[in-house]
């Protein structure tokens, strides 16, 4: 079973619009998330990290953590033809150098 | 800045091949890593390392081989590959320490393998 999971597994998103991301890890040693994008035929990029309880904003990105139920969830407003990518969310614990388990990811597509 | 840079970035191989992937990065980074990504998913841990001549396995290291013989590269090799396989193979690095759990992960562009 996937520890870290993400849905949904794709979202279409017309441009302007909103788009929401869930994931939520099953390993409660996990004390990271990491957001990253991944447009088509090139490396990932990490996006956005959380590490506390609440929400971070960055333009026209939100994330929002709780640590309780280990969900982070990411949100994009005013969708962008641009933004259109795979996101891969990943989660670490608070060990010396252990690498990132990775969800399947949500792939999105914003339509103009 | 920095760079990470693999070799090649399109391999071809038979099957029951050993094939040699390698990755070089000048962020002089401690830890470097091998993923596996298949069909445009998420990413699996093959191997890391943590400094030079160090290696760690991860959750996929089954197949795999690794070498960390400097601080600036990481090799990665398919011991015997299977047919019909197709993959990209992406080596990430990172700053990591003690208590820090997680610092990003620059990756670089990817190998893309296909078994015939």
């Amino acid at each position: 079973q996937q520890k870290v999971q993400q849905s949904p597994e794709s979202l279409i998103v017309p441009e302007g619009g909103m788009a929401s991301l869930n994931c939520t890890s099953s390993d409660r040693n996990v004390d990271y998330f990491w957001w990253y994008r991944q447009h088509s035929g090139k490396s990932p990029k990490m996006l956005m990290s959380i590490f506390s309880n609440g929400e971070k904003e960055e333009g026209r990105f939100t994330v929002h953590l709780n640590k309780a139920s280990l969900h982070t969830s990411l949100h994009i407003r005013d969708s962008q033809p641009s933004d259109s990518a795979l996101y891969l969310c990943a989660a670490s614990g608070n060990n010396y150098a252990q690498g990132l388990t990775f969800g399947l990811g949500t792939r999105v597509s914003v339509f103009p | 800045g920095g760079i990470i840079t693999q070799t090649p970035k399109f391999l071809i191989g038979q099957e029951g091949q050993k094939l040699t992937l390698k990755c070089q990065q000048n962020f002089n980074h401690d830890t470097m890593y091998w993923y596996r990504q298949d069909s445009g998913k998420g990413l699996r841990l093959i191997y890391y390392s943590i400094t030079e001549n160090d290696l760690q396995k991860g959750d996929l290291s089954e197949g795999y081989d690794a070498s960390r013989e400097k601080k600036s590269s990481f090799s990665l090799t398919v011991t015997s590959a299977q047919k019909n396989e197709m993959a990209v193979f992406l080596c990430a690095s990172s700053i990591e320490g003690w208590g820090l759990g997680g610092s990003e992960q620059f990756f670089g562009p990817g190998t893309r393998l296909t078994v015939l």
